[in-house]
């Protein structure tokens, strides 16, 4: 079946930009992520929902970073006046609950959009 | 300090070698633990997870060491395909819901 998608899969702006990256999760799955990723280092959190509310937004560095998901399903993550040290890839996640705790709920992730601020 | 820290490596192995790599992570609550493997360019993907009596699958074999809050794999008759970054993960709620805790990942290169 169809993975986690995202668009776009690059994407360039200039500093004091806005942008919108999207996530399409895998259908059904009620729990979907945000990650980050710089050159060089792990994956970092961002972001979590469950369903259509923020379970833990813990990871989002400031007020310029906002993330929706209006109808549980498609996530948007907002970045305002974006700025250089904004540049990495960014990751989306998603897995079938996100509440079990159990170790089979694995989180998949999709492809990722790659942001350049110039 | 990190949360959780590996040596990034480059590991460089040949054909058929063993090769292991260890993480380990600050905080004492974490509940469950895992490696993800990364290609270069694309998303991470779950390899295995890490349980406290140690789990193997196939060349695979993971430890959880919860008093020195280490964790390892070690990869025994390392193929070329095996050539991309490994990342420790750690979660501090059971099971792989919510937030991930990702070291900053392992290379390992397999030459002919």
């Amino acid at each position: 079946g169809a993975g986690v998608s995202q668009t776009p899969s690059n994407k360039v702006t200039e500093k004091g930009k806005y942008v919108e990256l999207r996530c399409d999760p895998i259908s059904g799955h009620t729990a979907l992520y945000w990650y980050r990723q710089s050159l060089g280092q792990g994956p970092e959190f961002l972001i979590y929902f469950q369903g259509t509310g923020a379970a833990d937004d813990s990871g989002l560095p400031n007020d310029r970073f906002f993330a929706v998901r209006p109808e549980g399903s498609v996530s948007t993550l907002k970045i305002q006046r974006t700025e250089r040290g904004d540049s990495a890839v960014y990751l989306c996640a998603s897995s079938s609950s996100g509440t079990s705790g159990s170790s089979a709920d694995t989180q998949y992730f999709g492809p990722g959009t790659r942001l350049t601020v110039l | 300090r990190k949360e959780v820290e590996q040596d990034p490596g480059p590991f460089n192995v040949p054909e058929g070698a063993t090769v292991a790599f260890n993480c380990t992570y600050s905080n004492s609550a974490s509940q469950s633990f895992f490696w993800y493997r990364q290609d270069c360019r694309k998303e991470p993907k779950l390899l295995m997870s890490v349980y406290s009596s140690g789990n193997e699958d196939g060349r695979f074999t993971a430890q959880l060491n919860r008093a020195s809050q280490y964790i390892s794999l070690l990869i025994r008759d390392s193929k070329l395909s095996d050539s991309a970054t490994y990342l420790c993960v750690v979660n501090i709620r059971g099971g792989n819901t919510g937030k991930l805790i990702f070291g900053q990942g392992t290379t390992l290169q397999v030459k002919p």
